[in-house]
Order: C-alpha cells, then structure tokens, then sequence
C-alpha cells in the first residue's frame, strides 16, 4: 500500500522567510496530492492540493509543487507570518480514495 | 454552507458508558469519513460512508460502531471504550465516495477521553 513520508517534522523560521515542507510517497498511481493545515483545536483544513497534470501550483504565498518520476511533493510558504504556524500534513491518493496521511510537520513562526 | 459540524466538542466518558458523536454536513457531499487522531499523529481512517452504505471499515473494533442516518449525517456510537481510546474523532466529507478526485473537509472534531 501507499506510504508517505514527511520533513522536517518540526520547522522554526524567522517571520517573513520562507518555510519549505517535503513529502515523498512509494505509489506511482497516486494522482492527488492535498495539503492540510490543522491549528492548536481544530480539524484539518485544506489549504492547496495538486493533481499529477500539473507540475506546480500556486495561491498567494503557497505553493506546491510535484515531481512524479522522483515521487515527492512540496509545500513552499513565502512571507511567513504568525498565523502560519500549524501543523502541516501532506497526504497522497489515488482518485481521491482511501487517504495516506504523512506524519506532519509543525511550523513555528517566530515573530 | 461550506462546514462540516460535530458534537459535542467534548466527551468525557466511562469504560461502562454509551454515547454517541454526531457529526452534519450541507453541502450535498455524498461520502462520509470517520478519523481518529491521536496526538501529534496524522487522522487514522476509521470508516467511510458512500451514498449512505458504509464502504470502508479499517478494522475497526466492534465497540466503535457507524452510522448514517441519511446522507447529511453520520453518527459514531461508542460503547465499552477504553482509555486508549482517548482521541480527537474527525468527522469528514467529500462530493462522490466513487471514482474521481474528491476535495475532504473536515469538522473541527470531537476530543473523547475515556476515564
């Protein structure tokens, strides 16, 4: 079945740089790949995904990007602010079923 | 409506308790989810609920047991849990259960712990 892995498992970085967030992943079929973003209480929320067609994909300061032949995707946030901070997850599907989550990485933002 | 809600936010329970967790959704999402998460770990699928059948148990024990009323709503009845059990129960949905990209949103979660 499908694995996926995740680094850094924890992220400081200075308010305003950038925070780079690695997931590989061990199926060639999977073909969608959605970030999560889950805050101290609350559930996951999606904050971007990308499907296999498409090689990079951005909305404001995040972006992901895809590389099928090596199997890894990452999620590069710009202009880190406070609020950024979180724990990320990254999770790998094929169609849109049955889910791998990776195991998270919390970003700290320090002011 | 672009929200998955569940309650209670809170369960404190006993091993000898029943109780149950309810979650809703208006937003014409045909598949429901189930996840468990324990700390400082990613959401582990418990069930998933395809135009109201359930399609998926991930082995789930018996003393967790689904159900979905109709396709806006999907319970968890909880019965002789035990303290490992303790968890944050993420409610999800997404537009098809069958083939096809699907987008999950998720509740903001029930936090169980069992005494």
């Amino acid at each position: 079945g499908e694995n996926v892995e995740q680094h850094p498992s924890t992220l400081s970085v200075q308010e305003g740089d950038s925070a780079v967030i690695k997931c590989t992943y061990s199926d060639s079929a999977s073909n969608y790949f959605p970030w999560y973003k889950q805050e101290l209480g609350k559930g996951p929320q999606l904050i971007i995904d990308i499907r296999s067609n498409v090689g990079e994909k951005k909305d404001q300061r995040i972006a992901v990007t895809l590389n099928k032949t090596a199997k890894h995707f990452s999620l590069h946030i710009t202009e880190t602010q406070p609020e950024d901070s979180a724990v990320y997850f990254c999770a790998a599907s094929y169609e849109g079923q049955n889910f791998v989550f990776g195991p998270g990485t919390r970003l700290s933002v320090l002011p | 409506d672009t929200e998955v809600t569940q309650t209670p936010k809170h369960l404190v329970m006993g091993m000898t308790n029943k109780k149950s967790l309810k979650c809703e959704q208006h937003m014409g999402h045909r598949a429901m989810y189930w996840y468990k998460q324990k700390a400082k770990k990613p959401p582990e699928l418990m069930f998933v609920y395809s135009y109201e059948k359930l399609s998926i148990n991930e082995s789930v024990p018996s003393r967790f047991s689904p159900e979905c009323p109709n396709s806006s709503l999907l319970n968890l009845h909880l019965h002789a849990l035990q303290p490992e059990d303790s968890a944050l129960y993420l409610c999800a949905s997404s537009q098809d259960g069958g083939t096809g990209a699907n987008v999950l949103t998720f509740g903001a979660g029930s936090r169980l712990t069992v005494l």
